[in-house]
Parts: C-alpha cells; sequence; structure tokens
C-alpha cells in the first residue's frame, strides 16, 4: 500500500519569513497530493492541493509543487503570519481508490511574532 | 448550514465499557470515513463506508466496529476489546463518483479511558 513520509515533524519560523514542508510517497500510481491545515482541537481542513498532471499550483500565499519522478511534494507558504500556526498534514491518494487518503505524520508550524 | 457533526466532544469511559461515538452529515455526501489520531502522529483509517449498508475495514479496525444504516450516520463503537482506545476520533465524508473530491472533516471526538 501507499506510505507517505512529512518532514519535518515540527518547524518554528519567524513571521514575515517562508515554511517549507516536505513529503515523499511510495506508490507511482497517486495522482492527488492534498494538503490539510488542522487547528488545535479541530478537525481538518484543506487548504490546497495538486494534481499529477501539473508541476505547480499557487494560491495567494501558498504553493504546491509536485516532482512525479522522485515521488516527492512540498508545501510552501510564504510571508507567514501568526494564523498560520498549526498542524499541516500531507496525503497521497490514487484516483478510484476508496480508501482515498494516506496521510503523512504532521508538521507542527510555529510562526513566532 | 450544512457539514458534518460529531458528538460528544469529550467522552470518558472506564476500561471494559463499550462507547459509541456519534457522525451525522447533511452534505448528502456517499462515502463516510473514521479515523484515529494520536499525538505525533497522522491520521489512520479504522473504517470507511461507500455507500449505506456497506462498509470496509481500515489500517487499524481491530477493536472498533460501526454500522452505516443511513446515508448521513455512520456511528463507530469503540469497544472494551481495543487495548489502548485514548485518542482523537475524526469523522469524515466525500461525494463519492469525483476523481478529486475533496474529503471534509468534522471537529473530533476526544476519548480518554479512566
Amino acid at each position: 500500500g501507499e506510505n507517505v513520509e512529512q518532514h519535518p515533524s515540527t518547524l518554528s519560523v519567524q513571521e514575515g519569513d517562508s515554511a517549507v514542508i516536505k513529503c515523499t510517497y511510495s506508490d507511482s500510481a497517486s495522482n492527488y497530493f492534498p494538503w490539510y491545515k488542522q487547528e488545535l482541537g479541530k478537525g481538518p481542513q484543506l487548504i490546497i492541493d495538486i494534481r499529477s498532471n501539473v508541476g505547480e499550483k499557487k494560491d495567494q500565499r501558498i504553493a504546491v509543487t509536485l516532482n512525479k519522478t522522485a515521488k516527492h511534494f512540498s508545501l510552501h507558504i510564504t510571508e507567514t503570519q501568526p494564523e498560520d500556526s498549526a498542524v499541516y498534514f500531507c496525503a497521497a491518494s490514487r484516483v478510484g481508490s476508496a480508501r482515498q487518503l494516506t496521510f503523512g505524520s504532521g508538521t507542527q508550524l510555529t510562526v513566532l511574532p | 448550514d450544512g457539514g458534518i457533526t460529531q458528538s460528544p466532544k469529550y467522552l470518558f469511559r472506564k476500561e471494559g465499557q463499550n462507547v459509541t461515538l456519534s457522525c451525522e452529515q447533511n452534505l448528502n455526501h456517499d462515502a463516510m470515513y473514521w479515523y484515529r489520531q494520536d499525538p505525533g502522529q497522522g491520521l489512520r483509517l479504522i473504517y470507511y463506508s461507500q455507500i449505506v449498508n456497506d462498509f470496509q475495514k481500515g489500517d487499524i479496525a481491530e477493536g472498533y466496529s460501526v454500522s452505516r444504516e443511513k446515508k448521513e450516520s455512520f456511528p463507530l463503537t469503540v469497544t472494551s476489546a481495543q487495548k489502548n482506545p485514548t485518542a482523537f476520533y475524526l469523522c469524515a465524508s466525500r461525494l463519492a463518483g469525483g476523481e478529486y473530491n475533496e474529503q471534509f472533516f468534522g471537529p473530533g471526538t476526544r476519548l480518554t479511558v479512566l
């Protein structure tokens, strides 16, 4: 089955700096890669996703890149703000799979004022 | 106001007792999922259901049971056979059929075994 590894497990940045979180996956058939943000005591929320037919996607301060050959994808947050502090999860999925998502272990991002 | 609701938010249980966690959605989603979350770990799939009256085991189904009698409801029972049930439990749903449909999560239930 699919295995997703996520690094780092914790990340602290100064407000205004950029943050990068990286994930690798094992199943070359995976073709959908969402990123979720989880605030303390709440359920995860989708913040951005990428499909295997594109290499990069941006949404304001957030971007995701995908390298299918190396089987890794990354989340980039620019101009970080205190409200970006949360746990971020990557996931991988093969379209058509009923299980849909395999998650990474999460990254605790702390943005220091 | 559409969404996924989980109840209760906090639940305490004595060892040896079964307990049922509620999950309801009014999004008209076909698929529903239960995940377990432990500190420092990702979400691990317990059970999932694609249609009413049908469900499949995930990676850590031992000690858990589910039912799917209605499209909008997918309750999870944590049985006394679950060796380490203290965790944060998340329910999710998804509109089946689309290739890249988002999985929506509920707010979670924190279960503590005393």
